[in-house]
């Protein structure tokens, strides 16, 4: 199974800070990488797919890059509303798998 | 717009089975591939199983291979997880998702969850 590895595990930041989440795959995957958002008590919510594509509906101070094992979560400007859970996701071989998350709190 | 409700779950003994059931609405349901997506308390999320859009083709995860079932109601826009052999390490809420496509195994809708837990 590919082994998906976020860094950092949790992450304080302030409202306005840019913020960078890393997710490295444990083999090359492409382009297939999907970025999650997880408020506590609520379902998860697709932000990015395909590493780098927003999913209708999301702010775009949320942007995804990268491919083959390296891959990145920013968002721009946080807002209060951002803070929250996010994990990535491979989606190029099955068992798909969750990286372990980051947790982001406002410092 | 799309909802997705998941129904049937509850305490159950280690051994035991239980079945889960997702209501789907919104969209075409036998157009899309549909998933489970389980996640223990505290922990990260876990993809338990996938069926394609017409049911031919299913996917378990290890943990859950040999004792889980996935199938769909194309007729009824229903989704089910039939969870046999129980363990405690099953205890989670479990989640339907919907494929963006029908195999990209990308979420871009999920249920509230429904709560699993495995005890005695």
């Amino acid at each position: 199974d590919i082994q998906m590895t976020q860094s950092p595990s949790s992450l304080s930041a302030s409202v306005g800070d840019r913020v960078t989440i890393t997710c490295r795959a444990s083999q090359t995957i492409s382009n297939y990488l999907n970025w999650y958002q997880q408020k506590s008590g609520k379902a998860p919510k697709v932000l990015i797919y395909a590493a780098s594509t927003l999913q209708s509906g999301v702010p775009s101070r949320f942007s995804g890059s990268g491919s083959g094992t390296d891959f990145t979560l920013t968002i721009s400007s946080l807002q209060p509303e951002d803070f929250a859970t996010y994990y990535c996701q491979q989606s190029h071989s099955t068992p798909d798998t969750f990286g372990q998350g980051t947790k982001l709190e406002i410092k | 717009q799309v909802q997705l409700v998941e129904s049937g779950g509850g305490v159950v003994q280690p051994g035991r089975s239980l079945r889960l059931s997702c209501a789907a609405s919104g969209f075409t349901f036998s157009t899309y591939g549909m998933h489970w997506v389980r996640q223990a308390p505290g922990k990260g999320l876990e993809w338990v199983a996938v069926i394609s859009y017409d049911g031919s083709n299913k996917y378990y995860g290890d943990s859950v291979k040999g004792r889980f079932t996935i199938s769909r109601d194309n007729s009824r826009d229903m989704l089910y997880l039939q969870m046999n052999s129980l363990r405690a390490e099953d205890t989670a809420v479990y989640y339907c998702a919907k494929d963006r496509t029908n195999w990209n195994y990308v979420f871009d809708y999920w249920g509230q969850g429904t709560l699993v837990t495995v005890s005695s």
